[in-house]
């Protein structure tokens, strides 16, 4: 158990739709951040928070977009879903000290139709 | 920029047997690598790390791996396999300055047999 979680497990969205992920960090952690994971492929970088900011973006579009609240948990949302959003989506979060190591959820599995 | 590659996608093994995993890096610097398991229906877990200090570096559940600068590879080897070591191996590099990133591998997946 990391003490990150993450609703829903499971979802269906149809193409167009917008849909939001949610995560509970650990207790203590101040930075998270989110991957998606296609089908036979690795976790590609998102986005990450610290401190409720956005301090650091990989290669997704605009309508990829997340908030960190005060306590830490997070959400990721995605509007306009494409068909080729469909993947698990991991939240991961560490505390202060950049010793590498994330502590990741168990994820949440989209799929868009 | 930094980059991993597995160069498995599937790895069979027989219980009791040795595993390797394969990993070659690219980076500009003295990278961070990291070795994260992917158990099915779990998120990802922290095997071991490599952070410039000692070249072989032991994680848990009897698995270690060697840094080797010359080959820039990264291995992932236990000496002999259990069949809860079925999973997702991914290979990690790490961005350490600014926000952190972790590069993922594209994985390789560890069958065991009886």
């Amino acid at each position: 158990e990391t003490g990150v979680t993450q609703s829903p497990t499971h979802l269906i969205k149809t193409r167009g739709q917008q849909v939001t992920l949610r995560c509970s960090s650990q207790s203590g952690h101040n930075t998270v951040s989110w991957y998606q994971q296609a089908l036979g492929q690795g976790p590609q970088f998102i986005f990450q928070y610290y401190r409720e900011e956005e301090n650091g973006r990989g290669n997704f579009p605009p309508r990829f977009s997340g908030l960190q609240f005060p306590n830490y948990s997070s959400e990721l949302n995605v509007n306009a879903l494409e068909l080729d959003d469909s993947a698990l989506y991991l939240c991961a979060s560490r505390g202060g000290r950049n010793t590498g190591e994330l502590f990741f959820g168990e994820g949440s599995r989209l799929t868009v139709l | 920029a930094q980059s991993v590659t597995q160069l498995d996608s599937h790895v069979s093994v027989s219980e009791g047997t040795p595993v390797l995993l394969r990993c070659n890096y690219s980076s500009s610097y003295s990278p961070s690598l990291f070795w994260y398991v992917q158990h099915p229906n779990k998120g990802l877990q922290l095997l071991l790390k490599y952070t410039s200090a000692a070249t072989l570096v032991k994680g848990i559940n009897g698995f270690e791996a060697e840094f080797k600068k010359s080959e820039t590879s990264f291995h992932l080897t236990k000496p002999s396999a259990h069949m809860s070591d079925a999973a997702e191996y991914f290979c990690v590099v790490i961005r350490l300055t600014g926000f952190q990133k972790l590069v993922f591998g594209t994985g390789t997946r560890l069958l065991v047999s009886p």
